[in-house]
């Protein structure tokens, strides 16, 4: 069974650019949330799809979005890049509503520096 | 709001010792609590999951405790190996209404050999 598949690994963009990372989820998982992880504040909830629906989102500003298809691949999306932004973006996927039926699995991540 | 912490920040132990990572959260209404190991530059990969109900889990060398009431749980892991060397992660999942997973601070595991 595949695991949770991000793409792309590593990207370098500039200031003010924009950004769309993917996430596949593990077949069969209908929850797909995202996370922003840095030195300084660790792990953070960015925002959580499910059945295509946002039903959880965390404290990052509006330039950070997301969306969730029919097959439940998921794409987050972040427009003017700022130096902050550097970090790894981390998906994981779960068959309920953020883990609430089982654990979750994550991604190897996506790991974004802004120049 | 949530918050979760994790102490100590680091530990070194040798190899075959048993050892206890602590993990205290401020608000006891939770769903569930996960305890994950993060590889360097790896996403994370689960261990345990104790349901708010339950006070503990086990799997292997590895056993997870819940006091929901003091706000506490704690991984104890046994007979520890160099592969145990790791980032370890607790987090906690909120009540119906706010589904959201709050990390811990995490506390950076070496297993000396």
């Amino acid at each position: 069974k595949a695991g949770v598949t991000q793409t792309p690994r590593y990207l370098i963009k500039t200031r003010g650019q924009q950004v769309t990372l993917s996430c596949s989820p593990i077949s069969g998982h209908r929850s797909v949330s995202w996370y922003q992880q840095t030195p300084g504040q660790g792990l953070q909830f960015l925002f959580e799809y499910f059945s295509e629906t946002q039903r959880n989102k965390g404290n990052f500003p509006g330039r950070f979005s997301g969306r969730q298809f029919s097959n439940s691949r998921s794409e987050m999306n972040v427009s003017t890049l700022e130096l902050g932004d550097s970090a790894l973006y981390l998906c994981a996927s779960s068959t309920g509503l953020a883990g609430t039926t089982g654990e979750l699995f994550f991604g190897e991540g996506s790991r974004l520096t802004v120049l | 709001k949530q918050e979760v912490t994790q102490i100590p920040a680091a530990l070194s132990v040798p190899e075959g010792e048993n050892l206890v990572l602590n993990c205290s959260f401020t608000d006891s209404a939770i769903y569930n609590l996960q305890w994950f190991r993060q590889d360097p530059g790896k996403g994370l990969t689960s261990l345990l999951l104790i349901q708010s109900s339950q006070r503990e889990q086990t799997s292997g060398r590895l056993n997870a405790s819940l006091d929901k009431s003091s706000g506490r749980s704690t991984l104890y892991i046994a007979a520890s190996q160099p592969g145990d060397s790791a980032t370890y992660l607790c987090a906690v999942l909120g009540n119906f209404g706010n589904e959201k997973l709050t990390f811990g601070t995490g506390t950076r595991l070496t297993i000396i050999p």
